[in-house]
């Protein structure tokens, strides 16, 4: 079984759709996150959800909307695509929010914006 | 805010070589975390360093904790083909934070 779920694994759409990213962990995990990795392979921190509730949320455009309905699933909703969202987003997992916990990384969403 | 810097963003080494990327950060950190991501994968943890001055061993990889808890390294010696990949320093203290990566290339 699959600790860290993303659906889809590719996404190719047009500039100015919207478009959903979905992730699920059976770990049992209290902590979400959402990373974004662009083509240089830096990693960044958008989002971090604990228990349903955001607590971390970095300098990313409003277009870009988590919901967590439940504490095993982070989604992530974006809004007018554009050509820069390009990246692999990541979502990872982890036992608490920050301190000494790994987090377990999904397979990623490599997103392409024409 | 807490930032993690890392070089080389790019090593290139004849197999057999040995391989080390630095990862430095401005501020005192609780604890350094280092993944390894495969080219087209993703990250995976590899170790969690928490101690000043700690030092621990994966088989040919070797992971230090500066004594001012602001500094760590991984090593690698005798590098092989299964070593490639973008290796990440990272801390989850506070704010979830990764330095820039170093890409590893091995020639066989």
């Amino acid at each position: 079984d699959t600790a860290v779920s993303q659906t889809p694994k590719y996404l190719v759409t047009q500039m100015g759709n919207d478009k959903s990213i979905k992730c699920e962990q059976n770990l049992g995990h209290d902590t979400m996150y959402w990373y974004k990795q662009d083509s240089k392979k830096f990693l960044k921190i958008m989002f971090s959800y604990n228990n349903k509730e955001l607590i971390i949320n970095e300098t990313v455009p409003n277009r870009f909307s988590p919901k967590s309905p439940d504490k095993a699933h982070l989604n992530l909703h974006i809004n007018s695509l554009e050509l820069g969202d390009s990246a692999v987003y990541f979502c990872a997992s982890s036992p608490l929010p920050g301190g000494r916990v790994e987090q377990f990384f999904g397979p990623g969403t490599r997103l392409t914006v024409l | 805010g807490q930032q993690v810097m890392q070089i080389p963003q790019y090593q290139h080494v004849q197999e057999g070589e040995d391989f080390t990327t630095y990862c430095n950060s401005s501020t005192t950190l609780s604890n350094i975390q280092w993944y390894k991501q495969r080219p087209g994968g993703h990250p995976v943890f590899l170790i969690q360093l928490v101690k000043s001055g700690e030092v621990k061993k994966q088989k040919r990889l070797t992971f230090q904790f500066g004594e001012a808890k602001k500094n760590s390294s991984l090593h690698i010696t005798a590098t092989q083909t299964t070593d490639v990949g973008t290796y990440f320093c990272g801390t989850n203290a506070g704010k979830s934070t990764f330095g820039d990566g170093t890409t590893l290339t091995v020639k066989p």
